[in-house]
């Protein structure tokens, strides 16, 4: 199984362009999440699907959307990229949300990208 | 204020030695304490989880402790092996006013293990 799976693993984008960071999950879990990593700080959330059609809001979500295009794909999209969005940013999933005693989140490897 | 911290900020070792790595915290109502492995350049990886009623649970040769009074971890690794070399991370999970069980991500310990 390829677990979760990210793409692209890297991106260059400059000031105000747009871009789509795609995540899919082959083992059937209902809840997706995004993740930032930056230098200096924790994993902090941006956005979560608890379940197939449901989005909501994590700690930082301003200048991100995200779409839960089905049970397997979750997509976070940026409109308009600023510099202070140069992070890695991790897709992950895991069976429940409301279940994480018994299940771990599972990470995909992680998209890095730079906005000049 | 829900904090998690982990110390040391980084460890460098010589291959076969013991370590031990710590995290702190202050979240409240505390519900579990998960560590996460991430090698360089990829995802974070889950080692082991505790919850409140757990002192002691071994995989391997990690060896992770929880004291709920004192709100302190540790993992333990024994006879290290250069494939150690990663960033330890604590998370706890707690559940917040509106009864929603949220993570609380530690910075994390480098680990350089040497030959």
């Amino acid at each position: 199984n390829a677990g979760v799976t990210q793409t692209p693993k890297f991106q260059v984008l400059k000031t105000g362009q747009s871009m789509t960071l795609q995540c899919a999950q082959d083992m059937n879990h209902n809840s997706m999440y995004w993740y930032r990593q930056d230098p200096g700080m924790g994993l902090r959330l941006i956005y979560y699907s608890a379940s197939e059609g449901t989005t909501d809001k994590g700690e930082v979500p301003n200048g991100y959307n995200v779409s839960r295009l089905n049970k397997r794909e979750f997509s976070l999209r940026l409109e308009s990229a600023a510099p202070s969005q140069t992070s890695v940013y991790f897709c992950a999933s895991s069976e429940a949300i409301h279940n994480l005693n018994n299940s771990p989140l599972h990470f995909g490897n992680g998209t890095r990208l730079t906005v000049t | 204020k829900n904090q998690v911290e982990q110390s040391p900020q980084s460890l460098i070792i010589l291959e076969g030695k013991n370590c031990t790595l710590q995290c702190n915290y202050t979240v409240s109502p505390f519900s579990n304490l998960r560590w996460y492995k991430q090698d360089t350049g990829r995802g974070p990886v889950s080692l082991t989880i505790m919850t409140f009623s757990e002192n002691t649970k071994s995989n391997g040769r990690y060896t992770a402790t929880l004291d709920a009074d004192t709100k302190q971890s540790s993992l333990h690794i024994t006879a290290s092996q250069l494939s150690d070399s990663a960033s330890y991370i604590c998370v706890v999970s707690f559940f917040n006013a509106g009864n929603n069980r949220k993570l609380i991500w530690g910075l994390g310990t480098s680990l350089a293990v040497n030959p």
